[in-house]
C-alpha cells in the first residue's frame, strides 16, 4: 500500500486565502521533501525538512516537520494563482531505502 | 530550465516496437533517476545510478532496461510494452552519495517523455 499519504487530494482555493495541505506517514521518516509540479510542468523541489519540529519558510510557504517525524504540512498564505499546481512530498526511511512520494495535492485558484 | 533534458518528449509506439528514451544532464551530477508518473498515482521510483552503479532496480518488468554509460546520460530501452505502460517518464539527477545518502540530496527533474502504447 501506499507508505505516504497526502490530504486533501484537490484543493479548491479562493484567490487571497490561505491553504494548508498535509502529509502522512505510519513510520518514523528519515527526512521530508516537497516538490511543486505545474500543470503541463516537471516537479520541482521545495524544500527538505530533517530535524523534528522544524519550520521553514519561503515567502508565503510555511513547511513544518512533525515533532514525532511522522507528518508534515505545507501552508500557503493569501493564495495567488501561479501558485496552481500539484504538490507532492517524498519521505525516506532506513527500512524503505529511498523516497517514497505521496500522490500530490492538486491545488486550483479561482480568481 | 534545470539541466536535465530528455528526448524525445512525446513518442507513440505499439506493443512490438523498440524504442529508447534518452535523458542527459548538465548539472555535473552523480546519480540518475527515472521515474514513471500516472495518472492520479504517485510518482514511481524505477531505476537508480549512483555514480553509474544501478542500486535501485524497484520491481520493474524487464521490458524496460536502463543503462547508464556515464554519469551524464541515462537511457531507457523500451521493448514489447503494453498499453497499461503509457504514462509520463521522467529523468531526474542530484548529487551522488555513499551508500544512499543520495537520498536527501535535491532532485532535478526533466520535462519528461509522454509516452502512449498502442
Amino acid at each position: 500500500g501506499q507508505q505516504v499519504m497526502q490530504i486533501p487530494q484537490y484543493q479548491h482555493v479562493q484567490e487571497g486565502e490561505d491553504f494548508t495541505t498535509y502529509c502522512n506517514s505510519s513510520t518514523t521518516l528519515s527526512n521530508i521533501q516537497w516538490y511543486k509540479q505545474r500543470p503541463g510542468g516537471h516537479p520541482v523541489f521545495l524544500i527538505q525538512l530533517v530535524k523534528s519540529g522544524e519550520v521553514k519558510k519561503q515567502k508565503r510557504l510555511t513547511f513544518q516537520f512533525g515533532e514525532a517525524k511522522k507528518n508534515s504540512s505545507l501552508h500557503i498564505t493569501a493564495t495567488q494563482t501561479t501558485d496552481v499546481g500539484t504538490y507532492f512530498c517524498a519521505g525516506l526511511t532506513d527500512s524503505w531505502g529511498k523516497l517514497q512520494f505521496g500522490a500530490g495535492t492538486q491545488v486550483v485558484v479561482t480568481p | 530550465e534545470t539541466g536535465v533534458t530528455q528526448t524525445p518528449r512525446h513518442l507513440v509506439m505499439g506493443m512490438t516496437n523498440k524504442k529508447s528514451l534518452k535523458c542527459e544532464q548538465h548539472l555535473g551530477h552523480n546519480a540518475m533517476y527515472w521515474y514513471k508518473q500516472s495518472a492520479k498515482k504517485p510518482l514511481e521510483l524505477m531505476f537508480v545510478y549512483n555514480f553509474k552503479e544501478q542500486t535501485e532496480n524497484n520491481s520493474v518488468p524487464s521490458r524496460f532496461s536502463p543503462e547508464c554509460p556515464n554519469s551524464s546520460h541515462l537511457f531507457l530501452h523500451l521493448h514489447t510494452l503494453q498499453p497499461e505502460d503509457s504514462a509520463l517518464y521522467l529523468c531526474a539527477s542530484s548529487q551522488g552519495s555513499s551508500g544512499r545518502d543520495y537520498n536527501y540530496n535535491e532532485q532535478f527533474f526533466g520535462p519528461g517523455t509522454r509516452l502512449t502504447v498502442l
